[in-house]
């Protein structure tokens, strides 16, 4: 049962453009919220996070929003360049028993030049 | 400093063989976390070691086990290979046991090729 969910497997974006990456969870204990970007033959590296207590966080080009009653988060990357392409991991994380991370199956990001 | 370090990089096993793969943590990091990842279900958490002892487990079966040394570095081991453990297996550490964010650093991988 995934308790993280990126239902989107692939999105492709003009240079410039905005990319929108969905996120959605079942788990009501999940308090802490993150993205996490990999390049092939890379491992994942943190791009961006947020917690429970807020419902947007900046960080230059690139946004989170969390909607907590929709259990949904939302990544926005504005204006999208070439090199943004790659995959994106959302992940979700709580406390004791839900401190591990749990991530979503990822969505692969095209930008087109 | 040096970052997390795996081996090998790349191996081909047989269906019923065993594998184990090593993994270095960032010096001075004590907790270790293995990920499985393949292309249907994603990243999937395996088990975290920390001070040589599991302190979390995902749901993977007994093929699947791991172990830390008193230096840090951890290895995990899958017995009885079937054809559908084909992945890439990440190893990330961190200072701290359920290490998040910025915090958590994560090695190239190992790809895995069962045949």
């Amino acid at each position: 049962d995934q308790q993280v969910k990126q239902n989107s497997p692939s999105l492709s974006v003009q240079e410039g453009r905005i990319s929108i990456l969905n996120c959605d969870y079942t788990n009501s204990m999940f308090d802490y919220f993150l993205w996490y970007k990999k390049y092939p033959a890379e491992g994942p590296t943190f791009l961006i996070s947020i917690s429970s207590i807020k419902d947007k966080n900046e960080d230059g080009r690139f946004t989170v929003f969390l909607n907590k009653s929709a259990k949904h988060l939302s990544l926005h990357i504005v204006p999208s360049q070439p090199g943004d392409s790659a995959v994106y991991f959302c992940a979700a994380s709580g406390t004791g028993a839900n401190s591990k991370l749990t991530f979503g199956k990822g969505i692969t990001l095209s930008v087109r030049p | 400093k040096a970052g997390v370090t795996q081996t090998p990089r790349y191996l081909i096993k047989t269906r019923g063989q065993q594998v184990t793969l090593s993994c270095s943590p960032i010096s001075g990091h004590r907790s270790v976390s293995w990920y499985q990842q393949t292309p249907g279900q994603g990243l999937q958490f395996l088990f975290e070691y920390f001070s040589e002892t599991q302190r979390n487990k995902g749901n993977f079966p007994g093929r699947f086990s791991g172990r830390q040394f008193s230096n840090s570095r951890s290895e995990m081991n899958v017995s009885t290979l079937e054809l559908g453990d084909s992945a890439l297996y990440l190893c990330a550490s961190s200072l701290v046991v359920g290490a998040s964010g910025n915090t958590i650093y994560f090695g190239e991988g190992s790809w895995l090729t069962v045949v």
